[in-house]
């Protein structure tokens, strides 16, 4: 069965720092999503991805944070100068259409040092 | 921001126990959604319920959507140590791309 995938599954960096979360979404899915698990805490919603442009952001998604399809696969997620509060599970989720199932990564887990 | 509150926070049973878990809200949901989540992976749609008074069943599992689509339930019967897992109850925000979810419940089944 076709998965998310995203790449690395840690990621450790120090506070100032860029990172750069990737995500290759399922082949014939449009809708693209990024949303965070903060340890012991509930999943977040960041931001949503359709039409190479950003349909809906969270309060979470401030300046620090972007999101770009560079090369027709890849979907990355990027945290321009990360803060030790953003070190958290970062899911790429992905569907077909506006209510179809949403598909889910298994994480990019980052800790922000 | 519409909030999901699920209970119980955590919930251990022995195999074959039968369990229910919630998932409420002060707000109305178009839909609702049941994921479950092992530790190191992202969530994993279990089903999408509605329809108020909507029932649905996937094997031991029997998920009910609540008349005025404010809650949730997910009954389990007969849990197996495969069910262990977090459960996460998920319903979409005003826009319609964003789900809101719930803090989840941690549930342990053992032999």
């Amino acid at each position: 069965e076709p998965e998310v995938t995203q790449t690395p599954s840690h990621q450790v960096t120090q506070m100032g720092q860029e990172v750069i979360l990737r995500c290759v979404p399922i082949s014939n899915h449009l809708y693209f999503y990024w949303y965070r698990q903060i340890l012991g805490q509930k999943v977040e919603f960041l931001v949503s991805f359709y039409n190479n442009e950003i349909s809906e952001k969270s309060e979470i998604f401030d300046d620090q944070f972007s999101v770009e399809r560079p090369d027709g696969s890849n979907f990355t997620l990027k945290i321009r100068s990360t803060k030790l509060e953003d070190s958290a599970m970062y899911f790429c989720a992905t569907n077909r259409g506006y209510n179809s199932p949403l598909h889910f990564g298994n994480g990019t887990r980052l800790t922000v040092t | 921001t519409q909030l999901l509150e699920q209970s119980p926070q955590f919930l251990s049973i022995q195999e074959g126990e039968n369990l229910t878990v919630y998932c409420n809200s002060s707000s109305v949901f178009s839909s609702l959604q049941w994921y479950r989540q092992e530790p190191g992976e992202g969530p994993v749609l279990l089903v999408t319920v509605v329809t108020g008074g909507e029932v649905k069943k996937l094997k031991r599992l029997t998920f009910q959507f609540g008349d005025a689509r404010k809650d949730s339930s997910l009954h389990i019967t007969a849990a197996q140590p495969g069910d262990t897992g977090l459960y996460l109850c998920a319903g979409e925000g005003d826009s319609g791309y964003a789900l809101n979810f719930g803090k989840g419940t941690s549930l342990l089944v053992t032999p």
